[in-house]
């Protein structure tokens, strides 16, 4: 059981908006930044969004990040293929004092 | 650009000790500014972290793998490494090492990741 609650599953066509949500509490969502990270099929994770909403360098500006109290959600403006994978929230956990992932949620482009 | 690359045995007997080393090219672990860290994943299942170490040693660690867990730094090799003792079958899994800030804490560098398997 994931201290930060994601949906399972997720998915869109081509060019379709999709959200994927993060659900914590006041000791890690509520207190800390929030980062994305996407996991393409037999690869590493990658940092897609940092601080709540930052891109790094070479990120599409059709991802983007934010943070309403003790959740959080990653946005996909525009769906692509490539974008299938699987995506965690991910943050410092003030009274677990250590890191903490959500359980990851599967994105599948149909 | 900054690379990390993990090495070890992919194949450890149950109640052994796995040990990992992580190679840190294209800047030093010694910087102020990061923590080196492990996470790992068991096949088909989420990420889960292991712990990390600052310059100075300072260590953190999930509290369930507290017990078992040893990680350290040798600079004179830019390296960091980890060590798991009493290992079951629920340890199998990917292990990826991993850089993330000291301040608003983000994981931006990872390793391509060691596949370990606890099996007898």
């Amino acid at each position: 059981q994931s201290v930060l609650t994601q949906p399972p599953s997720a998915s869109g066509t081509p060019g379709q908006p999709v959200s994927i949500s993060c659900y914590g509490s006041s000791s890690n969502i509520g207190s800390n930044p929030v980062n994305w990270y996407q996991q393409l099929p037999g690869t590493a994770p990658k940092l897609l969004i940092y601080s709540n909403n930052e891109r790094p360098s070479g990120v599409p500006d059709r991802f983007s990040g934010s943070k309403y109290g003790t959740s959080a959600s990653l946005a996909i403006s525009g769906l692509q293929s490539e974008d299938e994978g699987d995506y965690y929230c991910a943050l410092w956990d003030d009274s677990l004092n250590g890191w903490v992932f959500g359980g990851g949620t599967k994105l599948t482009v149909l | 650009q900054l690379q990390l690359q993990e090495s070890g045995p992919g194949l450890v007997a149950p109640s052994e000790t796995l040990s990992l080393t992580c190679t840190v090219s294209g800047g030093s672990i010694s910087s102020r500014a990061y923590y080196w860290g492990w996470v790992r994943q068991p096949p088909g299942k989420g990420l889960e972290w292991i712990a990390s170490i600052f310059y100075n040693g300072n260590t953190y660690s999930n509290p369930p793998l507290k017990g078992r867990i040893t990680v350290s730094l040798d600079t004179s090799k830019n390296r960091f490494s980890l060590r798991l003792s009493s290992v079951t079958a629920a340890d199998t899994a990917v292990y990826y090492c991993a850089r993330h800030t000291a301040v608003a804490p983000y994981f931006d560098y990872w390793g391509q990741g060691a596949l370990v398997t606890v099996s007898s």
